[in-house]
């Protein structure tokens, strides 16, 4: 247990559909990451926060995804009239800046399963 | 384009054997690299980081090179376990941007 939590760990729904999935992150951590993983992939990076500023955004990430941090805590990444590609999972990592490198600590997942 | 790839989707050792993991990666700007391991229904957990200006970096039975010639990145495994056994991403990142760049993944198998 890497201390970063996500829930929920699978979301399954139809095609069109909205879902949201909600990440919270080691506490003291300033940084936080939202990654999209495939089958026998490796994770791709979506977007990330330092504290509740938005900095960088994929272009993976269509207008149909939106993410937030409102607190600068917990995030939430949102998906609207999804698409059956949208099936994956999706992770969420937290960093300190000011440590020593540039560790990423990873959550569990959210495995979006779309009908 | 920016990549990081792997030779071998996957790799079966003899338990306690060694293991070696290989990683190639393109761009020559990458100053940071970190090697993940991912078991089944879980995140990516952090095992051996390394800065480009180092070229070996030990931890706990596990041992990263970098050759920034070639731009080759390997994990050594030193008498691999049955737990050892998932799938490891190598992974990049540069100084000035904050998100990892990841390649496709090897699997490990390790036999008992």
């Amino acid at each position: 247990d890497t201390g970063v939590s996500q829930n929920p760990r699978h979301k399954i729904t139809k095609r069109g559909q909205n879902v949201t999935f909600r990440c919270d992150p080691i506490s003291e951590h300033n940084r936080l990451y939202w990654y999209r993983q495939t089958l026998g992939q490796g994770p791709e990076f979506l977007t990330y926060f330092q504290n509740e500023a938005q900095l960088e955004k994929s272009r993976l990430l269509s207008d149909r995804f939106s993410a937030e941090r409102p607190k600068g805590s917990f995030s939430t990444l949102e998906i609207q009239r999804t698409e059956q590609g949208d099936s994956a999972m999706y992770l969420c990592a937290s960093w300190r800046s000011g440590g020593l490198g540039n560790e990423q600590f990873f959550g569990p997942g959210t495995r979006l399963t779309v009908l | 384009g920016e990549s990081v790839g792997l030779h071998l989707p996957t790799l079966s050792v003899q338990e306690g054997d060694n293991s070696i993991i290989n990683c190639a990666y393109s761009n020559s700007a990458s100053d940071y690299f970190i090697w993940y391991k991912q078991e089944s229904g879980k995140g990516p957990q952090f095992i051996i980081d390394i800065r480009s200006n180092m070229d070996k970096r030990q931890g706990q039975r596990v041992t990263v090179l970098l050759n920034k010639t070639v731009k080759h990145l390997s994990l050594q495994i030193a008498a691999t376990q049955p737990g050892d056994s998932a799938v490891y991403f190598c992974a990049e990142n540069k100084s000035s941007s904050y998100k990892l760049i990841f390649g496709s993944g090897t699997r490990l198998l390790v036999r008992p």
